[in-house]
């Protein structure tokens, strides 16, 4: 079983602020997802990694993907209340054929206050 | 945008009790799965599904657990007899499939709460 770490597992911050969340792992994934969640619903994808070294920026958010595919980064510019969620990251191992069998990390509590 | 619906939200049950929790995935997608999520723990994979069959299952999805796809739309998944142990969040998700790298897609879940 592959693990994912994430880092760290809370985080609290001042609006306008910036913020990185960690996600390491000593496997190579495939793919790798980053989700969001909020309290009682499921995770809402945020973005997808999949070649080593790609950076993808959505709005004030920036992901990386690690050179060797082991690990991921977000990223939040000038956080928002908005922002405050539950972050988690999500691998994938194709090459054992487990489609969709994503492994998920425990996920950073990030708190943005106005 | 098409999104996953999972029926019903919350369902509180008996310990012994059959539950079957509802997921209809997205329209046009061919792999469905079930994850869970205890409360205060990670998203944990259950099984994937594809052409009317189980993919890959994981050791939690013992022979309590099926799934099926009675018809065109919906996706079940039934827990025979359940635990206290089996109280979680259930979620579905489904993808668009080969060859491309298509996320999956959570539905909101359904809370199982076995007493």
């Amino acid at each position: 079983t592959q693990l994912l770490e994430q880092s760290p597992q809370f985080l609290s911050i001042q609006e306008g602020e910036n913020l990185t969340v960690y996600c390491n792992s000593s496997s190579v994934f495939s793919s790798l997802q980053w989700y969001r969640q909020e309290p009682g619903e499921g995770p809402v994808l945020l973005v997808t990694v999949v070649t080593g070294g790609e950076v993808k920026k959505l709005k004030r958010l920036t992901f990386q993907f690690g050179d060797a595919r082991k690990d991921s980064s977000l990223h939040i510019t000038a956080a928002q209340p908005g922002d405050t969620g539950l972050y988690l990251c999500a691998g994938e191992d194709r090459t054992t054929d487990s489609w969709g069998k994503f492994q998920f990390g425990a996920g950073t509590q990030v708190v943005v206050t106005p | 945008e098409p999104e996953v619906t999972q029926t019903p939200s919350h369902q509180v049950t008996q310990m012994g009790q059959e539950v079957i929790l509802r997921c209809v995935p997205i329209s046009n997608h061919l792999y469905f799965y079930w994850y869970r999520q205890i409360l205060g723990q990670k998203v944990e994979f259950l099984v994937s599904f594809y052409n009317n069959e189980i993919s890959e299952k994981s050791e939690i999805f013992d022979d309590q657990f099926s799934v099926e796809r009675p018809d065109g739309s919906n996706f079940t998944l039934k827990i025979r007899s359940t635990k206290l142990e089996d109280s979680a969040m259930y979620f579905c998700a489904s993808r668009q499939g080969r060859p491309d790298n298509s996320p999956l897609h959570f539905g909101n879940g359904t809370r199982l709460t076995v007493t």
